[in-house]
C-alpha cells in the first residue's frame, strides 16, 4: 500500500486565490511527521511546512497552512493568496518514528494563472 | 547556510559506462539518501545510509550501488549505465533522533545515458 497518496496530478488557481493540495497518508506508527516540499522548475526541493502527529494545532508558515485531519489521515496544504511564483511541483512526505526513511507522494503540479 | 552539494548538475554518459554521482553535506547529518525522480512517479528511494559504511536498499536499488566512507559524503554508482537510468537524481540528508527533522536536498543531477 502507498504510504503517501496525492491524487491531483495537476491543479490550476487564479492569482490571489487560495488553493488546497490534497495528501493522504497511511501508517500504524503513532508518532510521525508530515512535510510539504515545493520544487520549482529549477529543480531544487524547498521545505515548506511540518506537522507532527501529536501537534494539537494545524501548522502555519506565512501563506502556507496544513489542514491536518488525523482521523482521516489527511494533511492537505493550503496556499493562500496565490502568487505567480507559487507555480511548481508540490510533494507531500512522511517520516515515521520507527525508521529514518521518508516516504513521498507522486506530487501535484500547481499552475497559477494571472 | 546549510548545504547539500552534488558533483554535477548535468551529466551525459554512454551505455555501459560506470557513473559516479557524488553528494556532500556540511550539516553533520547521520542519514543520507539517493532518490530518482521521473515524471508522474515522484521521488523513488534508491539507497539510504544511516551511518558511515552502513547502507540500506530502498525501493529501486537494482543497477545501483552506494558508498559512504565518510560521514559527509555519499556516492551513488551506476555500475554499467543503461538508457533506462536516464533521470534526475536527488541527494538528501537529515538528522536522526526525531520525526520533526526534515530532509535537506541537493540541487539534483540530470543524467542522460545515450
Amino acid at each position: 500500500a502507498q504510504k503517501i497518496t496525492q491524487t491531483q496530478p495537476g491543479m490550476f488557481v487564479q492569482e490571489k486565490e487560495a488553493v488546497t493540495l490534497d495528501c493522504t497518508y497511511d501508517t500504524s506508527d503513532p508518532s510521525y511527521g508530515l512535510f510539504w516540499y515545493k520544487q520549482p522548475s529549477s529543480g531544487e526541493m524547498i521545505f515548506l511546512i511540518y506537522q507532527g502527529s501529536y501537534d494539537q494545532q494545524n501548522a502555519t508558515e506565512g501563506r502556507y497552512s496544513l489542514n491536518f485531519q488525523k482521523a482521516r489521515k489527511s494533511a492537505n496544504l493550503v496556499i493562500s493568496a496565490s502568487q505567480l511564483g507559487d507555480s511548481a511541483m508540490y510533494f507531500c512526505a512522511m517520516r515515521e518514528n520507527t525508521g529514518n526513511q521518508f516516504y513521498f507522494g507522486t506530487g501535484t503540479s500547481l499552475t497559477v494563472i494571472p | 547556510d546549510v548545504k547539500v552539494t552534488q558533483s554535477s548538475r548535468y551529466l551525459v554518459k554512454r551505455t555501459g559506462e560506470k557513473v559516479f554521482l557524488e553528494c556532500v553535506q556540511d550539516m553533520d547529518h547521520e542519514n543520507m539518501f539517493w532518490y530518482r525522480q521521473d515524471p508522474g512517479l515522484g521521488l523513488r528511494l534508491i539507497y539510504f545510509s544511516y551511518d558511515v559504511k552502513m547502507k540500506e536498499k530502498g525501493d529501486i536499488p537494482e543497477g545501483y550501488s552506494v558508498s559512504r566512507e565518510k560521514k559527509e559524503r555519499f556516492s551513488l554508482i551506476l555500475e554499467s549505465a543503461s538508457t533506462n537510468q536516464t533521470s534526475m537524481y536527488l541527494c538528501a540528508s537529515s538528522s536522526s533522533g526525531t520525526v520533526s527533522y526534515e530532509q535537506y536536498f541537493g540541487p539534483g543531477t540530470r543524467l542522460t545515458v545515450t
